[in-house]
């Protein structure tokens, strides 16, 4: 059980925007920052999105980020084929320890 | 080229040891924060283990403290994970990952490698 929740998937067709939620508490995404990295099938994660909304260079302005509370959410928008992969959401906890989500697995259709 | 390359990984008995090591090029190390995140098959991420530029704070998820620990030497470019008393549920692969300097993201990852533990 992740201490960060997320639906477990997500779907698109190709061009839409989708949404990807993350639910967590005071002490991790009320209080710190929300980070959220891709993984690719078969390849190490990515870092996709820090400080809630910022994008690291290279990564399309397609993604964003966005935090309100203890909730966050990842969209992406003109959803592509090579987007199709696990999403993950991730806070530094005030217990002092990293904590994800379980991770969001995106279909483009 | 900025890259982490994690070896050490295999096939250990339940209540065995095994010390993976990642080897850092291409930048800094000693500037660096690091961190491990393992990830069990067909599972999502686990953060494991951080640790300081110059050592001096380190940290543990509770379901390695006391059985795991994490050291570096700047000297060699390289971040290591002892792992004592391993667990089944300690199965997975292993990845360090870089933490960005002013940030807390993990800007770099490894490629991985993989810890199984069974009899």
């Amino acid at each position: 059980q992740s201490v960060l929740t997320q639906p477990p998937s997500a779907s698109g067709t190709p061009g839409q925007r989708v949404t990807i939620s993350c639910s967590g508490s005071s002490s991790n995404i009320g209080s710190n920052y929300v980070y959220w990295y891709q993984q690719l099938p078969g390849t190490a994660p990515k870092l996709l999105i820090y400080r809630n909304n910022q994008r690291p260079s290279g990564v399309p302005d397609r993604f964003s980020g966005s935090k309100s509370g203890t909730s966050a959410s990842l969209a992406i928008s003109g959803l592509r084929s090579e987007d199709e992969a696990d999403y993950y959401c991730a806070a530094w906890d005030d217990s002092l320890s990293w904590v994800f989500g379980g991770g969001t697995k995106l279909t483009v259709l | 080229e900025v890259q982490l390359v994690e070896s050490g990984g295999g096939l250990v008995q339940p209540g065995g040891s095994l010390r993976l090591s990642c080897a850092a090029s291409g930048f800094t190390f000693s500037s660096y924060s690091m961190n491990w995140v393992r990830q069990a098959p067909g599972k999502g991420l686990e953060w494991v283990s951080y640790i300081s530029s110059s050592s001096s704070t380190i940290y543990y998820a509770d379901s390695v403290k006391g059985r795991f620990t994490i050291s570096r030497d700047n000297a060699k470019n390289s971040l290591y994970l002892q792992m004592n008393s391993l667990r089944a549920e300690d199965t997975a692969v292993y990845y360090c990952a870089r933490e960005a300097l002013g940030e807390f993201a993990f800007d770099i990852w490894g490629q991985g490698t993989m810890v199984t533990v069974s009899s």
